[in-house]
């Protein structure tokens, strides 16, 4: 069984800090990993979505790394902002998109 | 598109108490889900679906009941509602072609 764990389980920064979120799996055999951003009360919003076969993908101010054969993953926040205060969640789809998912970071950034 | 959307966003119920939490997706989208989240927890799979008339369990699935008569929806019902049952429910849809999938914005469930 597949799992995912997220440390830390929060994280408090000051507004301009770049962030790091980390996400490691149990079980290399995926076909891919998101992150996902998760506002109090809200929905999920995808990030970022890497295939198996990619080491990174990027999308504005975010970079997310994959290193399917230690099972890690890494969210990079570059130049935190107040409004990227929210939970990130990790999920692994290894199972024919059944995705298992870390518990998530709680971000805050101070301004 | 209004993508996923999702009923109610409240309900309170009590013990042994039976309900339908509903889920629609307009991008016609093949693959269907429901997760629970809990306090402290990751995201747990309930029952998901890949089609019209196909369903499957997830990792989570004791005391729930789903079915899929046509692509856009796919209600999870609750028996017999136990304290346990207590969580926020998400609903999610994913095309094949494209990996990324799409939640709905939630329903809160209290079961007293």
């Amino acid at each position: 069984k597949q799992e995912v764990t997220q440390i830390p389980a929060a994280l408090s920064v000051p507004e301009g800090e770049n962030l790091v979120l980390n996400c490691s799996f149990t079980d290399s055999a995926i076909y891919n990993l998101q992150w996902f951003r998760q506002d109090p009360g809200k929905g999920l919003t995808s990030l970022l979505l890497i295939q198996s076969s990619q080491r990174e993908q990027t999308s504005g101010r975010l970079n997310a790394s994959l290193d399917k054969s230690s099972g890690r993953s890494t969210l990079y926040i570059a130049a935190s902002q107040p409004g990227d205060s929210a939970t990130y969640l990790c999920a692994v789809d290894s199972n024919d998109y059944k995705l298992s998912f870390g518990a998530g970071t709680t971000v805050t950034v101070r301004a | 598109n209004a993508g996923v959307t999702q009923t109610p966003k409240f309900q309170v119920l009590k013990t042994g108490q039976s309900m339908t939490l509903q889920c629609a997706q307009d991008m016609n989208h093949e693959y269907m889900s429901w997760y629970r989240q809990d306090p402290g927890m990751g995201l747990r799979l309930i029952h998901y679906s890949v089609g019209a008339g196909i369903t499957d369990q997830g990792e989570v699935p004791n005391g729930y009941n789903v079915s899929r008569s046509t692509t856009e929806d796919f209600p999870l019902r609750l028996l017999s509602a136990a304290p346990s049952q207590t969580s926020v429910y998400f609903c999610a849809s994913s095309y094949s072609g494209e990996n990324t999938q799409y939640f709905g914005p939630g329903t809160r469930l209290t079961v007293l």
